[in-house]
C-alpha cells in the first residue's frame, strides 16, 4: 500500500529556517498536506499542494515538491517558539480516500 | 480556514458505560467524515470513513459494533464507544472534508 515517510526529529535555532521532508510511494497522489498537532490538540491544516505545482509559499511557509523523486518538504521562515509542535505530512489521491500519514516530525526550537 | 468542531474535549467514564462525541463542521458541509484514534507519541490511526446517510467503511480491526458511527447529516457524525473498556481509552479526532480536510480538536477518552 501507500507509504509516507519522514524523519521522527528535528531541533533548530529560535530565527533559523526549519526544513521538514517528506516522501511518498503514491505516484497517484494529487494532493499533498501539511498538519501542525501542538500537545493535546488536533491537527491543524497547514498548507495544501496540488500535484501539478512545484512549489507553494504562504507567509513565512514554502512548501517544494519534487514529483519525479516523491519528495515535499516544508520549510518555515524565522522559526519560533510557537512554531514547536509535529508536523505530519499526508497525501491522497483524487478520489474519495482517505489521507496516508507520515508518522510525524517533531520540531523542537531552541531559544 | 474551515472549522471542525467536537464534543465534549475530555471525558471519563467508568468501564461497561457508552460514550458519544460528536463531531461538526460549522461552517461548510462535508460529503465525507472520518475517525480516527491516536495513541501517544504515534500518528493517526485511521477507523473509519463515513458518508452522509450512508453506512460507514471501517478499517480492518476496528470493529462496527463496537465503534458506532452515525452520519445523521452533512455537518455531524457521530461516534459512540460501546461497553467500553480501559483499552478504549485514546485521543479520537474527527476530520471532515469538503475540497480539504480539516479536523476537529480531538476528543480524550479515560475508561477507569
Amino acid at each position: 500500500g501507500e507509504d509516507v515517510e519522514q524523519s521522527l526529529f528535528l531541533s533548530v535555532r529560535e530565527g533559523d529556517s526549519s526544513v521538514i521532508n517528506c516522501t511518498y510511494t503514491d505516484s497517484s497522489s494529487t494532493y499533498l498536506y501539511w498538519y501542525k498537532q501542538e500537545p493535546g490538540a488536533g491537527l491543524q491544516l497547514l498548507t495544501y499542494i496540488f500535484s501539478n505545482m512545484d512549489m507553494k509559499q504562504d507567509q513565512r511557509l514554502t512548501v517544494l515538491l519534487n514529483k519525479k523523486d516523491k519528495h515535499l518538504s516544508l520549510r518555515i521562515a524565522d522559526t519560533q517558539t510557537g512554531d514547536s509542535a509535529i508536523y505530519f505530512c499526508a497525501e491522497r489521491n483524487s478520489g474519495n480516500t482517505p489521507l496516508v500519514f507520515g508518522k510525524g516530525t517533531r520540531l523542537s526550537v531552541i531559544a | 480556514g474551515a472549522v471542525v468542531s467536537q464534543h465534549p474535549s475530555r471525558v471519563i467514564c467508568k468501564s461497561g458505560t457508552s460514550v458519544k462525541i460528536e463531531c461538526r463542521s460549522l461552517d461548510f458541509q462535508a460529503t465525507t467524515m472520518f475517525w480516527y484514534r491516536q495513541f501517544p507519541k504515534q500518528s493517526l490511526m485511521l477507523m473509519a470513513t463515513s458518508n452522509e446517510g450512508s453506512k460507514a467503511t471501517y478499517e480492518q480491526g476496528v470493529e462496527k459494533d463496537k465503534f458506532l458511527i452515525n452520519h445523521a447529516s452533512l455537518t455531524l457524525s457521530t461516534l459512540t464507544v460501546t461497553s467500553a473498556h480501559p483499552e478504549d481509552s485514546s485521543f479520537y479526532i474527527c476530520s471532515a472534508r469538503d475540497q480539504q480536510q480539516y479536523f476537529g480538536p480531538g476528543t480524550r477518552l479515560t475508561v477507569t
